[in-house]
């Protein structure tokens, strides 16, 4: 099935940087959704986004929906120790099922 | 408390058995869908359900079947023909069906590993 190219797949970082991490994909998608996943649980939503050029806001968490619907990125300012977790985009094309990416695992150092 | 609870937690299956993973959710969502996490990857869609008594094959359903008799749970099972099933099974769901673009909500997963 198709995958969505999220990138980085590793970062790490010192406590109180800001984050930034983006998913590309070959097709337009009408929806992006983004995940955070804590070791041994399920997803949870962070951000959803619907419209091309979207820009939300959760916290000190920010995500955008690229304006050629290809693409959405996700940032993190003043990261803290409990960011940290494996982020998953997920878009969806059309009426299809929501295809997710592989992760970026975010690792802070004290 | 309202969410979608998987059961159990942790399951261990021997060579050539059939076993049955729980998935049930109480926020009158119409879509349920199960999902394979191996590590270091993202998330593979095995089954999906946008209504009772309906379901279709994901990306990877050799070897797992589903059903969905109850609005509120969708089991699957991982059969003896599914050769390598250790992993983490992920169990979500939705409002809507069809073309609706609501937003998948997740259960806390079950790891299942052979013995």
């Amino acid at each position: 099935g198709q995958q969505l190219n999220q990138s980085p797949q590793s970062m790490f970082i010192q406590e109180g940087e800001d984050v930034s991490m983006n998913c590309t994909s070959s097709s337009i998608f009408n929806t992006w959704l983004w995940y955070k996943q804590d070791p041994g649980e399920g997803p949870v939503l962070l951000i959803a986004l619907y419209k091309a050029g979207e820009l939300t806001s959760n916290g000190r968490l920010t995500a955008q929906f690229g304006i050629t619907r290809k693409d959405s990125f996700l940032n993190i300012s003043a990261s803290i120790p409990s960011d940290v977790g494996i982020y998953f985009c997920a878009g969806r094309e059309g009426a299809q099922k929501l295809v997710f990416g592989q992760g970026t695992r975010l690792t802070i150092n004290p | 408390d309202g969410g979608i609870t998987q059961s159990p937690k942790y399951l261990f299956r021997k060579e050539g058995q059939n076993v049955t993973l729980s998935c049930e959710q109480n926020l009158n969502h119409d879509a349920m869908y199960w999902y394979r996490q191996d590590p270091g990857q993202g998330l593979r869609l095995i089954y999906y359900s946008q209504i009772v008594n309906d379901f279709q094959k994901g990306d990877i359903a050799e070897g797992y079947s589903v059903s969905r008799e109850k609005k509120e749970s969708f089991p699957l099972t991982v059969t003896s023909a599914q050769k390598n099933p250790t992993a983490f099974y992920l169990c979500a769901s939705s409002k809507g069906q069809g073309s609706s673009n609501q937003p998948q909500h997740f259960g806390d997963g079950t790891r299942l590993s052979i013995l």
